[in-house]
């Protein structure tokens, strides 16, 4: 069973570089799958960040795609996240997940709680 | 502003049935693209409940089913029960920008 996990800073000062870190077990990074960021908003609904797949090609959602990189470790099985200049607009809850080529996602992180703030 | 409507809230009374629908474009549901359903509990992430337009995930009761029609799809739900309050979100691949694109979620509230 696919197992995904978030990690990183819960406080983030604005202006600087949030970072988070996704770690897959149960699985390869390294397979033929979308590797995913997500994020929601306190009491919004969900937005696509981008994915990566066969560990080098990203696509990024165009609203934050001046801000956002998205980069594979196969050494330690994980992805990541980062999204620079971040302001109070980027306080929410951050999850990763796996998907195919126009398939679900079918496997999510339990998401993690960033807060930017001074 | 989420590229795919969905209505805000639905009610109904234990063991009816609601629908809840999920409208997209020319670039999206439009295009072909699969629609999928997922639910939300407080606090947890959001979990798959139907794929390509209309399959259920091994482990969802066929309470639930999904549709599809043009540029829209829907998602039933039947004999309504107190457990299925949530949040619901729909999700399609959106041609234009290369990604997915997700509804802006509807709560169910059972009464």
């Amino acid at each position: 069973q696919v197992q995904l996990l978030e990690s990183g800073p819960g406080l983030v000062k604005p202006s600087q570089t949030l970072s988070l870190t996704c770690t897959v077990s149960g699985g390869s990074i390294s397979s033929a799958n979308y590797w995913s960021w997500i994020r929601q908003h306190p009491g919004k609904g969900l937005e696509w960040i981008g994915y990566i797949f066969s560990t080098e090609n990203t696509y990024y959602n165009p609203s934050l795609e001046s801000r956002v990189t998205i980069a594979v470790d196969t050494s330690k099985n994980q992805f990541s996240l980062k999204v620079r200049s971040v302001t109070g607009a980027d306080t929410a809850v951050y999850y990763c997940a796996r998907n195919g080529d126009f398939t679900p996602f079918e496997y999510w992180g339990l998401g993690t709680l960033v807060t930017v703030s001074s | 502003q989420s590229v795919l409507t969905q209505p805000p809230s639905v009610s109904g009374a234990p063991g009816q049935r609601v629908t809840i629908s999920c409208t997209g474009s020319s670039s999206n549901i439009g295009a072909g693209y699969d629609v999928h359903w997922y639910r939300q509990l407080p606090g947890t992430a959001p979990k798959l409940l139907i794929y390509g337009d209309s399959n259920r995930p091994s482990g969802v009761p066929d309470r639930f089913s999904g549709s599809r029609s043009g540029s829209s799809a829907s998602l039933a739900i039947t004999g309504l029960q107190p457990e299925d309050e949530a949040d619901y979100y729909c999700q399609s691949f959106d041609r234009t920008m290369s990604g997915s694109v997700f509804g802006g979620g509807t709560k169910v509230t059972v009464l």
